[in-house]
């Protein structure tokens, strides 16, 4: 069974520009989560969704944005680009919210 | 705003038993409490999950008391490969967002 996959695995964009990662979940999972590893900060809840709707965000501005697709996959967008953006952005999903999320590898963001 | 903390690091030897406790004073009532391993430049990786009292799989044992508000991961006699960084992963009570514990960094020493 294939994993969590993300893409790309390393990304680098200046200040002020914008990005998209994406995720591709387990087969069978309909939960997609999104966080932020950055130095110092440990891992950040970012957005949770399921059958295709936004279910829950954490504590960042709305310039963090992402959207899920029928097929279950979702993309993270993040506008507008700053330096304390860069960080590994993880992508996990689950069958449902009770059942363990299982993580990709992430991507590597480098604002410089 | 919750607040789940583990210590920040543990040195053990190989063959011992490894006990990492997860503070986790706001825990969503329904919520599931969740033990992951990161090892660097990779995903974290599910280790075990529990809801009440004890649950045992074939690599680790989560022991959670009946207030919840606590969870102890046991790894039973460590190897060097067990060195990484350990999280724990709960609900917050109220808003149900996630939260991370602050990561244990364990070191295996042979």
């Amino acid at each position: 069974e294939a994993g969590v996959t993300q893409s790309p695995t390393h990304l680098i964009k200046t200040r002020g520009q914008q990005v998209t990662l994406r995720c591709s979940p387990i087969s069978g999972h309909t939960s997609v989560y999104w966080y932020q590893q950055a130095l110092g900060l440990g891992l950040q809840f970012l957005l949770w969704y399921d059958e295709g709707e936004e279910r829950n965000r954490g504590n960042f501005p709305p310039r963090f944005s992402g959207r899920q697709f029928p097929n279950y996959s979702s993309e993270l967008n993040v506008n507008a680009l700053e330096l304390e953006d860069s960080a590994l952005y993880l992508c996990a999903s689950s069958r449902d919210r009770y059942q363990p999320q299982h993580f990709g590898d992430g991507t590597r963001l480098s604002i410089l | 705003l919750a607040k789940t903390t583990q210590p920040i690091s543990m040195d053990s030897y190989e063959g011992q038993e490894v006990n990492i406790t997860c503070s986790h004073n706001n825990i969503a009532t329904n919520d599931y409490i969740t033990w992951y391993q990161q090892f660097p430049s990779q995903g974290p990786r599910f280790i075990i999950q529990g809801y009440k009292t004890k649950v045992t799989n074939e690599v680790a044992s989560l022991f959670i008391p009946a207030d919840r508000k606590s969870s102890t991961l046991s790894l039973p006699r460590v190897s060097l490969s067990d060195t990484a960084v350990y999280y724990c992963l709960v609900g917050e009570s109220g808003t149900y967002k996630y939260i991370f514990g602050t990561g244990t960094r364990l070191k295996v020493l042979a």
